[in-house]
C-alpha cells in the first residue's frame, strides 16, 4: 500500500526566502510521485510529478522537487518564495494502477 | 478545451437529506475518481470509476454513499440521508487513461457540501 507523510502542517518563510517543503513517500513498486498546489476554495493544480525519469523535477511556478530513492523522500523546493505562493501544498503518490494517494497537506504562509 | 467541470460549488442540505454532486470530466477522458477534502486533512480517495464501470470503491463508506459513471453525462457522486459528518469538499478528477500510461489527472474546483 502506498502512504504520504507530509512533515509540518505549517510552514513560514519571508518573502524571497528558500522554500523547503518536506515529503517522504512509502510504497511497495517503484512510485509516481506529485506535487499538487491548492489556493483557497479552488482545486487542484499539478505542479509537478516525478515518473522514473529524471531525479530532479522542475515544475511551474520555480517549483522543483527531487526524488531520492534512499531516503524515500520527494521533497519541494523554490529558492526564492513569493507572496503568490501562499497556498496549500499536498504531495501524492501513486502505484500506477488507479488513485492517487494524498498527503495531508502543508500550508505555506509568506512573511513580508 | 474546458477543465473538470463541478456542480454545484456549493449545496447546502438538512439532514436526512439526499445529495447529488455531478463531475463532468474533460473532454475525451474516461476515467473519473472522487476525492473528498475534510477541514484540516488532505484529499481522501474514495472511488475511481471508467465509463459505466467502478474499478476501486475501496474508499466509499459502505452505506448511504455510492457513485455512477454512465456511458451519456456526469459522473454522480450520491449521498443519502446525509448527516452533519458529510460536510466536506468534494473533488473530482479525471484522466485520459489510467495513471499507469503517465496520463496527468485533472482536478475540479469541488463541491462544498454543508449539512445543518
Amino acid at each position: 500500500a502506498q502512504s504520504v507523510t507530509q512533515l509540518g502542517s505549517h510552514v513560514s518563510v519571508s518573502e524571497g526566502a528558500l522554500v523547503l517543503l518536506r515529503c517522504n513517500y512509502s510504497s511497495s513498486v517503484p512510485p509516481y510521485l506529485f506535487w499538487y498546489v491548492q489556493y483557497p476554495n479552488q482545486g487542484l493544480q499539478l505542479l509537478l510529478k516525478y515518473t522514473s525519469a529524471a531525479t530532479l523535477v522542475k515544475g511551474i511556478n520555480g517549483f522543483e522537487a527531487e526524488f531520492k530513492k534512499s531516503e524515500t523522500s520527494f521533497h519541494l523546493t523554490k529558492p526564492s518564495a513569493h507572496m503568490s505562493d501562499a497556498a496549500e501544498y499536498f504531495c501524492a503518490v501513486s502505484d500506477r494502477n488507479d488513485k492517487i494517494i494524498f498527503g495531508k497537506g502543508t500550508r505555506l504562509h509568506i512573511l513580508p | 478545451n474546458a477543465g473538470v467541470m463541478q456542480n454545484p460549488r456549493h449545496l447546502v442540505r438538512r439532514r436526512g437529506q439526499e445529495a447529488r454532486l455531478r463531475c463532468s470530466p474533460m473532454k475525451g477522458h474516461s476515467h473519473v475518481y472522487w476525492y473528498r477534502q475534510l477541514p484540516e486533512e488532505g484529499l481522501k480517495f474514495m472511488v475511481y470509476l471508467q465509463k459505466e464501470n467502478i474499478i476501486d470503491e475501496s474508499g466509499m463508506p459502505k452505506e448511504r454513499f455510492s457513485a455512477e459513471f454512465p456511458k451519456e453525462g456526469p459522473s454522480i457522486l450520491r449521498i443519502q440521508q446525509v448527516v452533519r459528518g458529510d460536510s466536506a469538499a468534494y473533488f473530482c478528477a479525471s484522466s485520459r487513461d489510467t495513471l499507469e500510461l503517465n496520463t496527468e489527472a485533472f482536478f475540479g474546483q469541488g463541491t462544498r457540501l454543508t449539512v445543518v
